[in-house]
């Protein structure tokens, strides 16, 4: 297997524009996650998945972050609109135990 | 509210010396603690775990400590090397299915 697979691996946008950042998990994981890292805050979890399902999204910072999940190998964070404050490494993460495996992540800067 | 805190964003040691990376946690239902690791440019890497039944998991060079009265654990590795160098973070994880991570520290293993 691939592992978790992210894409783009870097994004420079504007401000106010719309970002899709995607992920492909691991196949067979029931679980998938969406962290943010900040020097502050370190890898702050934004949403989790459980077999498609959102369980959990009290991390969404804003109503301007949205997460899908319209089937078991695909997902997208979505950011409308985007603001200079959202730039940071986006990881997705897939498990089907405790032990997560992770993407390189989506480097996104806001401009 | 950080659950998970690392005090220490950075630490640096000598090759061969022991390195000792600490953590703290204020939730009590956590009952399963990993560490990760982090190179530039990727993702985090699983590392070593530990249930709250258990108070010491060796790897290798890696053995991680857990003090439930205390709510802290940490990581020591014996001996150090220059491949060490790298972001570690510490994590927990309770009953919800979701990991809850800490800010980071950066270590860096001098030849």
């Amino acid at each position: 297997d691939a592992g978790v697979i992210q894409s783009p691996r870097h994004e420079v946008t504007e401000m106010g524009q719309e970002v899709t950042l995607r992920c492909k998990p691991i196949s067979g994981h029931d679980y998938l996650f969406w962290y943010r890292q900040t020097m502050m805050r370190g890898l702050e979890l934004l949403i989790y998945f459980n077999n498609n399902v959102p369980i959990d999204d009290s991390g969404m910072p804003e109503d301007r972050f949205s997460a899908k999940m319209p089937n078991a190998s695909f997902s997208t964070l979505k950011i409308q609109p985007s603001e200079p404050r959202d730039s940071a490494v986006y990881f997705c993460a897939s498990s089907f135990d405790e032990k997560l495996f992770f993407g390189s992540g989506t480097q996104l800067s806001v401009l | 509210d950080q659950q998970v805190k690392q005090n220490s964003p950075s630490l640096s040691v000598q090759e061969g010396r022991i390195s000792i990376l600490n953590c703290d946690y204020t939730n009590s239902m956590f009952d399963y603690f990993l560490w990760y690791k982090k190179y530039p440019a990727e993702g985090p890497t699983f590392l070593i775990s530990i249930s709250s039944i258990k108070d010491k998991n060796e790897d290798g060079r890696f053995t991680v400590f857990l003090n439930k009265s205390a709510k802290h654990l940490s990581l020591h590795i014996v001996p150090s090397q220059p491949g060490d160098s790298a972001v570690y973070f510490c994590a927990a994880s309770g009953n919800t299915g979701k990991l809850i991570f800490g800010q980071g520290t950066t270590l860096q293993v001098k030849p």
